[in-house]
């Protein structure tokens, strides 16, 4: 099976940096997704982790260590609309798009 | 916009009707996958097609649960009989053809279901 850990909720202000973590337990690794999601609205693709190391794409960076089964998502320069849930998602299997959800981090920014 | 659709946004209904909820998927996206979301949780698997083919059931799909790609295009997901349980957010996503991986699924805004 697969499960995924990530805090339920993180509250920070405007301008500030957050880490998200996401820990994961799989019978086989594949890379790890991040989503956000507004309330409401459609989850989106922010970012996916195969190998090792930092990936950074604007004010949003993701971490992985494969030998720790763990990753973070860094949202930097928190802006207001960055309040919405964020969920880490392995692959069920090798072969196409299919993902497990973590039950997600809800991030509250405030002014 | 070319993006991934659902309809209806939203649907009431009681106990013991059926429900219908369609999918059109970005068009070149050849896999197609419905998710259950509830609320302050991440989206469920439910199920996913290549094609027309559907490759992959969740335990979370019971019998009363049922999907169809008839022509590989848009897909519809069917919940008979429904049960106050199957209130939810049912998603839909796509993704690029098969052999090109890059962990993203596009999402379509969901249809809500409220079973009263």
């Amino acid at each position: 099976g697969q499960s995924l850990e990530q805090p339920s909720e993180v509250t920070a202000v405007e301008g500030a940096i957050v880490q998200i973590n996401c820990t994961y337990q799989t019978s086989g690794f594949y890379g790890l997704s991040w989503y956000q999601q507004h309330d409401g609205g459609a989850p989106t693709f922010l970012s996916y982790n195969a190998l090792d190391g930092l990936e950074e794409t604007g004010r949003f960076s993701s971490f992985l260590s494969r030998s720790d089964s763990y990753g973070y998502l860094l949202l930097q320069e928190l802006q207001m609309k960055d309040s919405a849930s964020y969920f880490c998602a392995v692959p069920r299997g090798a072969a196409g798009n299919k993902l497990t959800f973590g039950g997600g981090t809800r991030v509250l920014v405030k002014p | 916009d070319t993006g991934v659709s659902q309809n209806p946004r939203h649907k009431i209904t009681k106990r013991g009707q059926n429900v219908t909820f369609r999918c059109d998927p970005i068009s070149e996206h050849n896999r197609l996958y419905w998710y259950r979301q509830t609320l302050g949780q991440g989206p469920e698997f439910l199920t996913y097609f290549q094609n027309e083919a559907q490759l992959e059931k969740s335990r979370l799909l019971s019998d009363r649960f049922s999907a169809e790609r008839p022509k590989g295009s848009f897909s519809t997901l069917e919940i008979q009989r429904t049960e106050q349980g199957d209130s939810a957010m049912y998603l839909c996503a796509s993704s690029l053809p098969s052999g090109v991986y890059t962990g993203e699924l596009f999402f379509g805004e969901g249809s809500r279901l409220t079973v009263l």
